[in-house]
């Protein structure tokens, strides 16, 4: 079964420092990992995918990053519209159509 | 929002009743999934379909039955709604099988 698990559950931050997120998962082979930004109200609104271990996505303050057991998503100098929840998810190979989500981090920017 | 329109955004029905969800998509993406969302459980998949008359079963389908008879709709029924499925619903569309998900914004139903 594949499993996915997030942490910090909770985060809270100065405008400024910076710091990740972790998102670990277990599969049977990984197709790929995808980060999602979800706003209060709205649906999840898609960041990034990453296929390999090695490889590195940024936009902006947001750089993810993958290894063959966790990804992490650095957030550097980060300001209070960065606020958000923050949900990983992976597609395995046996499970191609689908994905598993974590159930997120939930980031506080303070000004 | 990636052309999903999910309807109605509210939802409040009695325990008993048969409540459908429908979520149109203007992109005609091949793909469409409903989850669930709930606090401490993240997003749970319960069903999609990979085309028109092609559906498949999620992790938590008991209770749920989904049609799409056209590519751009996909209904989501709870035939006999029941308080555990208070909860808000998400559409999901993507166009190939590597792609990422879009969401739409969700219904928020409550079963009294």
């Amino acid at each position: 079964e594949d499993q996915v698990t997030q942490s910090p559950e909770a985060l809270r931050l100065q405008e400024g420092e910076s710091s990740s997120l972790n998102c670990s998962y277990t599969v049977s082979g990984l197709r790929g990992l995808f980060w999602y930004r979800q706003d209060p109200g709205k649906g999840p609104e898609f960041l990034f995918t990453l296929y390999s271990a090695g490889e590195e996505k940024e936009k902006e303050r947001l750089k993810a990053t993958l290894t063959k057991k966790e990804s992490f998503l650095h957030i550097t100098a980060p300001k209070p519209e960065d606020s958000a929840t923050y949900l990983c998810a992976v597609q395995a190979e046996g499970s191609a159509r689908q994905l598993t989500f974590g159930s997120g981090t939930q980031l506080t920017v303070l000004p | 929002d990636a052309g999903i329109t999910q309807s109605p955004r509210h939802k409040v029905t009695e325990t008993g009743t048969p409540v459908t969800l429908r979520c149109h998509q203007t992109e005609n993406h091949r793909y469409m999934y409903w989850y669930r969302q709930d606090p401490g459980h993240g997003l749970r998949l319960i069903h999609y379909s990979y085309g028109v008359k092609d559906t498949d079963k999620g992790e938590v389908s008991d209770g749920y039955s989904v049609s799409r008879s056209k590519t751009e709709d996909f209904l989501l029924t709870l035939e006999s709604a029941t308080s555990s499925q208070t909860s808000v619903y998400f559409c999901a569309i993507r166009d190939q099988i590597n792609s990422p998900l879009h969401f739409g914004n969700g219904t928020r139903l409550t079963v009294t």
